[in-house]
């Protein structure tokens, strides 16, 4: 199957500091890339719809001035948690697919805010 | 955001035995599709199912996409130690959408 990377794959920072997390597919061309985030012992939730050159779609309560998200080309989406708090602690999960096919998951960031 | 309905949260069983378990929704989705999660990683794709009534088979896994599109079932037969992890159903109502996740099921296997 295609390959999705993430990088850092994992990152603590300190309160009201800014994190940048990439994802990368590394054999094929990402048309759409989708930023999920998952709390321990729980589901992934949507956060966001990226097109590559255009504006990203958010889901209904994340905040989009928050969570920057580019999708400068079409085998990199960048999300930015800006000016993050320990609430935002989570395990981000990007995936990537070409127009209409499968969706194909990269192994994660796990983001902890001191 | 919406989830699907995953039953059961959490199984504990001995290796040997079979598993089964399911995902129902309040909305008709057009492609089913289960995931296996490993600790610290990103889901990983075991099935799709693109056709009500369909029903695919991955080495010892047998998934099938409900007649109604509201439901989807996965099996694993004979289980074995590295068949622990979570696994979610998704479903997705038009290629190239959003998935909407199930809650998961913990699997944990005895040897």
């Amino acid at each position: 199957g295609a390959v999705v990377s993430q990088h850092p794959s994992w990152v603590i920072c300190k309160s009201g500091t800014s994190v940048k997390i990439e994802c990368r597919s590394l054999d094929f061309q990402a048309t759409t890339m989708f930023w999920y985030r998952q709390f321990p012992k729980q589901s992934l939730m949507l956060m966001a719809t990226s097109n590559e050159g255009s504006k990203a779609t958010y889901e209904q309560g994340v905040e989009k001035d928050k969570f920057l998200i580019n999708h400068a080309s079409l085998t990199l989406s960048t999300l930015t948690v800006t000016s993050a708090h320990p609430e935002d602690s989570s395990f981000y999960i990007c995936s990537a697919s070409w127009r209409d096919y499968e969706q194909y998951f990269g192994p994660g960031t796990r983001l902890t805010v001191t | 955001g919406q989830q699907l309905n995953q039953s059961p949260q959490s199984m504990f069983i001995q290796e040997g035995e079979d598993v089964s378990m399911n995902c129902t929704s309040s909305s008709i989705f057009n492609t089913w599709l289960w995931y296996k999660q490993d600790p610290g990683e990103g889901p990983v794709l075991l099935i799709a199912l693109y056709k009500a009534g369909e029903l695919t088979s991955n080495g010892r896994l047998t998934a099938q996409f409900g007649i109604t599109r509201k439901d989807s079932f996965l099996n694993i037969s004979a289980s074995i130690p590295s068949d622990v992890g979570i696994y979610f159903c998704a479903g997705q109502r038009n290629a190239g959408n959003m998935l909407t996740f199930g809650g998961g099921t913990r699997l944990m296997v005895k040897p």
